[in-house]
């Protein structure tokens, strides 16, 4: 597609269920990013990954957070045993070559009840 | 700590120039200059980067100091959609945490008629 994919865009879970994000970046991208923004407040930097190497996971909040990405494409976020914390948008940004700009999707807004 | 500081909030006129200033004293030689924005409820979006030369496309200009301890984001007529929170962001290019997108809290522009 022309721009980057998110889905589901919306997703409403129980407390302690788990959940998957998916983010299909723009092909041929090699650089991905997620994101989250609680409400109100900016974005927080969860993970990187660019092409093969091992991803950067500085920004993940806690062991119940995990991501992947098969194949160099598309990635997903998951995380365990949700808790009401965990409510926010969850956006991806993927980029041709790290020095460029990111394209960020349009998120998933979680909501964890 | 934040390598950038930002006004929390500014006015524009709707045809007028909006002139947004970053300053970011302690950024090294191999760091770029990054500007983006989000507007209400969507994904954040690209503006324009640059390293050390002003910058210009059809968006925005970016005007770096000689000293490359401040920048301005130049949006020559702004209009209602210009409305948003425009972040200011120094990276490097390069592998590790450094070269992370980290957003700060940015500036809130608001464009009035």
């Amino acid at each position: 597609g022309a721009g980057v994919s998110q889905s589901p865009s919306n997703k409403v879970t129980e407390k302690g269920k788990d959940v998957e994000l998916r983010c299909d970046p723009i092909s041929g991208h090699t650089a991905l990013y997620w994101y989250r923004q609680s409400l109100g407040q900016g974005l927080e930097f969860l993970i990187y990954f660019q092409g093969n190497s091992a991803p950067d996971k500085s920004g993940l909040p806690s062991d119940r957070f995990s991501a992947e990405r098969t194949g160099g494409s598309v990635s997903t976020l998951t995380i365990q045993r949700t808790q009401q914390e965990d409510s926010a948008v969850y956006l991806c940004a993927s980029s041709l070559q790290r020095v460029d700009g990111y394209t960020f999707g349009s998120g998933t807004r979680l909501t964890v009840v | 700590d934040a390598k950038t500081t930002q006004p929390p909030s500014m006015d524009c006129a709707e045809g007028r120039a909006a002139n947004l200033p970053c300053n970011h004293s302690t950024i090294s030689g191999n760091e770029y200059v990054y500007w983006y924005r989000q507007i209400h409820s969507q994904g954040p979006q690209y503006i324009i980067h640059g390293l050390k030369n002003n910058e210009t496309n059809e968006m925005a200009s970016l005007i770096i100091t000689e000293d490359r301890k401040s920048s301005t984001l130049i949006l020559p007529h702004a209009t209602l959609r210009d409305t948003a929170v425009y972040y200011c962001i120094v990276r490097v290019n390069y592998g590790g945490s450094q070269g992370n997108l980290i957003f700060g809290k940015g500036t809130k522009l608001s464009v009035k008629p």
